[in-house]
Formats: C-alpha cells, structure tokens, sequence
C-alpha cells in the first residue's frame, strides 16, 4: 500500500521560503505524477503543481511565479519550495499521487495526511 | 481555469437516506470528473473518477453519473462513516479544478 508523508516547517516567516518534502513509501515513484494541492478556509483546495517521474512539471498558473517542484528518484521523493509567501499561502499542505486515466485525466488516487504550514512572524 | 460548483453546500440526512450532490462545471469536461471526500482533520479520498468508475476498495453505495457540464454523486443509503464533506474535481483541463465542497450532516 502506497503511502505519501510530508514533512518541514510547520511556521513560516513572511517573504521568505517555504519548503517541504514528500517521501513515497510502500511503492515506486516511478510511472505516475506527484502534486502538491494547499487546502485554505478562505479558497478551498487548490493545486499547486506536479512533476513526473521523470522530470516534467506543471505549475498552476497562478503560483508558478513562485513554485519550484523537484523529484528524487533515488530517495522516493519530491518536494516543495513556494517563495515569497505572504499569510495568503497559509494552509494545510498535501503531496498527492496522481493517476493519468486515458481520455479522463488525472485523479489524486493517494494523499498524504497534510501538514499545516502558517506564514507569520 | 474551469470553475467547479456544487450543490448544496450543504445536507442534512439520516442513515439509511439515499443522498444527492451535483456538480457543475464552467465548460465541457466530457467524463473527465472525479469525486473525493474528505472527514474533518484527515485528507480527501477518491471515491469515483472518470464520471462513473469506483475507485478500488469503495463501497458500491457510491455511484456517479454525468457527462459534459452536469454530474452527480448518489450515495444510495447512507452509512454513519459518510457524514463529510464531498468535493467534485475536473482533470480535463490544466489547472484542475475543485468544487467548493458539500458538507452532509446528520
């Protein structure tokens, strides 16, 4: 059973960078596409990128300014670095896999439990 | 980006009720459409993708239908481990999109 874990700072100070990581346990990262999705009161869950395997990414338009998303085959890893960040970006962070479904796209099929990531000095 | 808007936000029902959620999208997503829920304090799980297919390990209770702009999510008899709240997701279209949520009381 495949399980997503992330980890880094709970607290974040304004203007700087927040970072996180995922480790993928239980199974390969190999073959599927690995997001981050924020989820906020104020705006609901929103995706924030993902990157194959292999490397290629997408970022959500209106984060990809700010958003570097990295993989680590070697360590069953990816991470997070959103820079710049203001209490707008403060919510719960989670990694996500995702599925590609001929024809129907991609569905987030395993979450991490989320972490909570609040931006203030 | 494609807007996502479910309805109700919110239910009230019992055990045993056969509960309705519906989901719109801004634009033509074809079947390209997923439903999670998400209990509180714990992450969102995938019920359904791609319109109408259970994802491995759901109850068969869940059942969705829909094409093009209008889906729904049918819950036939509503179990106790059900009361959460229910999100639409669209993966035609870069960035995928979510729905507000509904959240199903007691």
């Amino acid at each position: 059973q495949v399980q997503l874990q992330e980890s880094g700072p709970g607290l974040v100070k304004p203007s700087e960078t927040l970072s996180l990581t995922c480790t993928v346990s239980g199974g390969s990262i190999s073959n599927y596409y690995w997001s981050w999705i924020r989820q906020s009161p104020g705006k609901g869950l929103e995706w924030i990128a993902y990157i194959y395997y292999s490397g290629s990414t997408n970022y959500n338009p209106s984060l990809k300014s700010r958003v570097t998303i990295l993989v680590d085959t070697s360590k069953n890893q990816f991470s997070l670095k959103l820079s710049s960040v203001t209490a707008a970006d403060t919510a719960v962070y989670y990694c996500a896999r995702g599925d590609y479904v001929w024809g129907t796209g991609t569905n987030f099929d395993r979450w991490g439990q989320g972490t909570l990531v609040t931006v203030s000095s | 980006d494609i807007q996502m808007t479910q309805s109700p936000s919110s239910l009230s029902a019992s055990v045993g009720d056969r509960v309705t959620i519906t989901c719109r999208a801004s634009q033509n997503i074809n079947n390209c459409l997923n439903w999670y829920h998400q209990k509180p304090g714990k992450a969102p799980e995938l019920l359904i993708f791609a319109a109408s297919s259970l994802q491995s390990g759901v109850p068969s209770r869940f059942s969705g239908s829909g094409s093009g702009t209008d889906f729904t999510l049918t819950i036939s008899s509503l179990q106790p481990e059900d009361f959460a709240t229910y999100y639409c997701q669209q993966s035609c279209s870069s960035p995928p999109t979510f729905g507000q949520g509904t959240k199903v009381e007691i």
